[in-house]
């Protein structure tokens, strides 16, 4: 069956740019929208933002000026980069499947990876 | 953004409870509503989409109902694996989508 798997770095200094990697597999990228979601420590979920296998993308407008999400369908890979972080950044970041476009307005998300915990802090 | 607020934050329940949990948002979302599971340290699992229809593999004492506003998730008898804290989504377009703040339900 389908799984996710975040990578990146654990760790990103105040002011620098968290980026993480989410490698799918036993499925195909394509026709699906993809979703990153994070969780504060000892928080609720918040949703960063989503982007079709063909490119285009959603964010939150809390993060819009600071996110891009990115997708290589050659690698089976999405993407996510937040720029100029503090430590309200610091979260659990989940990488998502959501649905095809036929339930995009059920936008629900069915397979979830484990999640990569990123710390900023000098 | 929509608002989505969960009642109760919390919820001491037992073995073979019936148990409900509401969400409600801050305008109409129609039926775009979603219900998450989430154990400690673990990644959430979709339980419930558009309001009412039961996830593949999800145990059919799982419920949704709710449209507009209102939306609940009943747990017809609860089982020792299902203490974990719960989360509604809304999908309303456009974005941004929200969640409710959750809802632990735990062992009484």
């Amino acid at each position: 069956q389908v799984q996710l798997q975040e990578s990146g770095p654990g760790l990103v200094k105040p002011s620098e740019t968290l980026s993480l990697t989410c490698t799918v597999s036993g499925g195909s990228i394509s026709s699906y929208y993809w979703s990153w979601v994070r969780q504060p420590p000892v928080k609720g979920l918040e949703w960063i933002g989503y982007i079709y296998y063909s490119g285009s993308t959603s964010y939150n407008p809390s993060l819009k000026s600071r996110v891009t999400i990115s997708v290589d369908t050659s690698k089976n890979q999405l993407s996510l980069k937040l720029t100029s972080v503090t430590a309200a950044d610091t979260a659990v970041y989940y990488c998502a499947r959501g649905p095809t476009s036929k339930s995009y307005y059920y936008y629900y998300m069915d397979v979830w990876g484990k999640g990569t915990t990123v710390t900023v802090s000098s | 953004d929509i608002q989505m607020t969960q009642s109760p934050s919390s919820l001491s329940a037992s073995v073979g409870d019936r148990v409900t949990i509401t969400c409600r948002a801050s305008q109409s979302i129609k039926n775009y509503l979603n219900w998450y599971q989430q154990k400690p340290g673990k990644a959430p699992k979709l339980l419930i989409y558009a309001a009412s229809s039961l996830q593949s593999g999800v145990p059919l004492r799982f419920s949704g109902s709710g449209s507009g506003t209102d939306f609940t998730l009943t747990i017809s008898s609860l089982q020792p694996e299902d203490f974990a804290t719960y989360y509604c989504q809304q999908s309303n377009s456009p974005p941004p989508y929200t969640f409710g703040q959750g809802t632990k339900l735990e062992i009484k």
